[in-house]
């Protein structure tokens, strides 16, 4: 496909398990973001890379949450010892070049029971 | 985390009327983004503002940047079944090159058969 893709779009995990979210990016593009959007708000930033550097990481919550994009393409967001405070849409978007429009997928429902 | 604040946060309409919606800030965005999200998707840009006092359309939408920069406008004439959804404004913070988002609160339009 052409958008941006995610998986799983659906995760349910107990309290205390670690998930691994992923996100693909458009091909060729060079900025990817993360968004954390609970029920009923809108998306709040998490963390940002350009390529495979991950320049701005301040809107991540807590150290128990981690981001990679070794090869500057496939994005995973990674969260140890979920809470169910983290239940929520995480949403990836990536774009072309620095500063143009960001294309969101459909983000992955994580549900902490 | 910060975001801007929506008004009305939901709205019930009949198919044909027109619609408008705002955003307000207390901080000021030199860009002023309009995303419409569908449930179970990501949300999707409808039109983007770069200049303080701008009014810019896309079809039935009209968008304005307010002058003082700390808010906007959408406007959606003669509402269809399909702009049913949730209308997010957002701007973007950060360094140069990271273009990361703040998002509104959301407004939630139904259409009312």
């Amino acid at each position: 496909g052409a958008g941006v893709s995610q998986s799983p779009r659906y995760k349910v995990a107990k309290r205390g398990q670690d998930v691994a979210l992923r996100c693909d990016p458009i091909s060729g593009h060079v900025s990817l973001f993360w968004y954390q959007q609970a029920l009923g708000q809108g998306p709040e930033f998490l963390t940002y890379f350009q390529n495979e550097a991950q320049l701005d990481k301040s809107g991540l919550p807590s150290d128990r949450f981690f981001a990679e994009r070794p090869e500057g393409s496939v994005s995973t967001l990674k969260i140890q010892r979920t809470q169910q405070e983290d239940s929520a849409v995480y949403l990836c978007a990536s774009s072309r070049e620095q500063g143009s429009e960001q294309y969101f997928g459909p983000g992955t429902r994580l549900t902490v029971t | 985390g910060q975001q801007l604040n929506q008004s009305p946060q939901s709205m019930f309409i009949q198919e044909g009327e027109d619609v408008s919606m705002n955003c307000t800030s207390s901080s000021i965005f030199n860009t002023w983004l309009w995303y419409k999200q569908d449930p179970g998707e990501g949300p999707v840009l409808l039109i983007a503002l770069y200049k303080a006092g701008e009014l810019t359309s896309n079809g039935r939408l009209t968008a304005q940047f307010g002058i003082t920069r700390k808010d906007s406008f959408l406007n959606i004439s003669a509402s269809i079944p399909s702009d049913v959804g949730i209308y997010f404004c957002a701007g973007p913070r950060g360094n140069f090159g990271n273009e990361k988002l703040t998002f509104g609160t959301g407004t939630r339009l139904t259409i009312i058969p």
